[in-house]
């Protein structure tokens, strides 16, 4: 079965930064794009990254303004999320998505690390 | 930017009604659109791919339709376990992507 587990969110106080991971399983990580998704408490959800499966197409949210950097591991089967720079309204849950093979739906999701930015 | 207005924000049915979930872009997206489910403290499950492409393991009361600017999600005779919210993902600006606001169904 194919499993996403996140972790590495935790309280940061502005200004801080937070790497987060995302183990993959169940499936030939290194065939799949990968994107991180958010979800500030009571809010909807706000796409953050996307990463092809060789890492050589990377986009972001515009709203990141170049604080966080999406990266994987393929031989570790790692995708992760570096964050800088944290600001208060960065406080979310975060997911890994895998996005379909050939296809642009996301098509499996972990269930979420939170991270709160708050001093 | 692609925006997705979903509407209405609360949707309120009964056992066994039909219920519709609206998604509106802000441009032509063709069917480049996907309907997610999230339960309350749970993960999004993506339902319909590209409009109204079904999904192995969702219920087949599940349904989606349009093109263009204006989709539809439809649960034919909804059920307890239903109790969620619905966002719409338009992909026609990949890689980079766009949620609609959600909507959530709430049982009589």
């Amino acid at each position: 079965d194919v499993q996403l587990v996140e972790s590495g969110g935790d309280l940061v106080q502005p200004g801080g930064s937070r790497k987060l991971s995302c183990a993959a399983s169940g499936f030939t990580f290194s065939n799949f794009g990968m994107h991180w998704v958010r979800q500030a408490p009571e809010k909807g959800l706000e796409w953050v990254a996307y990463i092809s499966s060789g890492s050589s197409i990377i986009y972001y949210a515009d709203t990141l303004k170049g604080r966080f950097t999406i990266s994987r591991d393929n031989p570790k089967n790692t995708l992760f999320l570096q964050m800088t720079s944290l600001r208060s309204d960065d406080t979310a849950m975060y997911y890994c998505a895998r996005s379909g093979y050939g296809s642009s739906e996301m098509d499996y999701w972990g269930q979420g690390t939170s991270v709160t930015v708050s001093s | 930017d692609i925006l997705l207005t979903q509407s209405p924000a609360i949707l309120s049915v009964s056992p066994g009604e039909r219920v519709s979930f609206s998604c509106r872009a802000s441009q032509n997206i063709g069917t480049s659109i996907h309907w997610y489910q999230q339960r309350t403290n749970g993960s999004p499950r993506l339902l319909i791919k590209y409009a109204s492409e079904s999904i192995s393991g969702i219920p087949s009361r599940f349904s989606g339709s349009g093109s263009g600017t204006d989709f539809t999600l439809s649960i034919n005779s909804v059920e307890s376990e239903d109790i969620a919210d619905y966002y719409c993902q338009q992909s026609n600006s990949w890689p980079t992507y766009t949620f609609g606001g959600g909507t959530k169904l709430e049982i009589k």
